[in-house]
């Protein structure tokens, strides 16, 4: 079964700490994978990793996948509290025909002031 | 631009009553569609996804069922809600081969009493 385990499940940290989101998988067909930022409805787009050992970076968000080691960690400096939001980190896989994502729980990032 | 809207927002209903959440997406044509249900403390789960009009494949055998009767409309629906359907219910779109990044509508909260 394709599965997908984000950690640590919750994190409260203070503002201009730097914080690392760690997400490991097990699929099948792997095709990529993508972070996303939860706040109130909706699931907003972050990243998309295909490559291993590429680093993808937005402002102070950065993200890098190992395929090795079957995981990604998000790393996010200089924290404030606009990024209090659960994190999310799913895997883009194919099965018969169709891509499909398999999602993590999600990481709960409280940045207090 | 892609836009994908969800109605209704917020909805609460007595067990034992039809459920009918609608999906729509606009500025696309032929998108792949996904409805994702996310309960309380745990990670979004996938419930259907349609590749095609009247073509549905369904991950989680449950009461719940969808339909895609126009190419951009996807719609969830049960005959009978229990109090487990409450949750956060989520329509997304993608484009098949061409990305696997998902996009997300705003949600419908259902709450089952």
């Amino acid at each position: 079964e394709d599965k997908v385990v984000q950690s640590p499940l919750s994190l409260v940290v203070h503002e201009g700490d730097t914080v690392t989101l760690n997400c490991s998988y097990e699929v099948t067909n792997f095709r990529s994978l993508l972070w996303y930022k939860q706040e109130k409805k909706a699931p907003t787009f972050l990243f998309m990793l295909t490559s291993s050992g590429i680093e993808k970076k937005s402002g102070r968000l950065s993200s890098i996948l190992d395929k090795k080691e079957l995981s990604s960690i998000l790393n996010i400096t200089a924290t404030q509290t606009g990024d209090s939001a659960i994190y999310l980190c799913a895997v883009a896989c194919t099965q018969g025909g169709s891509e499909k994502l398999v999602f993590g729980k999600g990481t709960k990032l409280t940045v207090n002031p | 631009s892609q836009t994908i809207h969800q109605w209704p927002a917020t909805l609460v209903q007595p067990v034992g009553s039809p459920l009918s959440l609608e999906c729509t997406v606009e500025g696309t044509s032929n998108p792949n569609l996904y409805w994702y249900r996310q309960a309380a403390g745990r990670g979004l789960q996938l419930l259907f996804y349609s590749v095609g009009i009247g073509q549905i494949s369904s991950e989680v055998p449950q009461n719940l069922s969808a339909s895609r009767p126009q190419d951009r409309q996807f719609i969830l629906s049960s005959k009978k809600l229990l109090l487990s359907d409450s949750g956060f219910y989520l329509c997304a779109w993608n484009r098949d081969r061409i990305t696997d990044t998902q996009y997300f509508g705003p949600g419908t909260r259902l709450t089952v009493l």
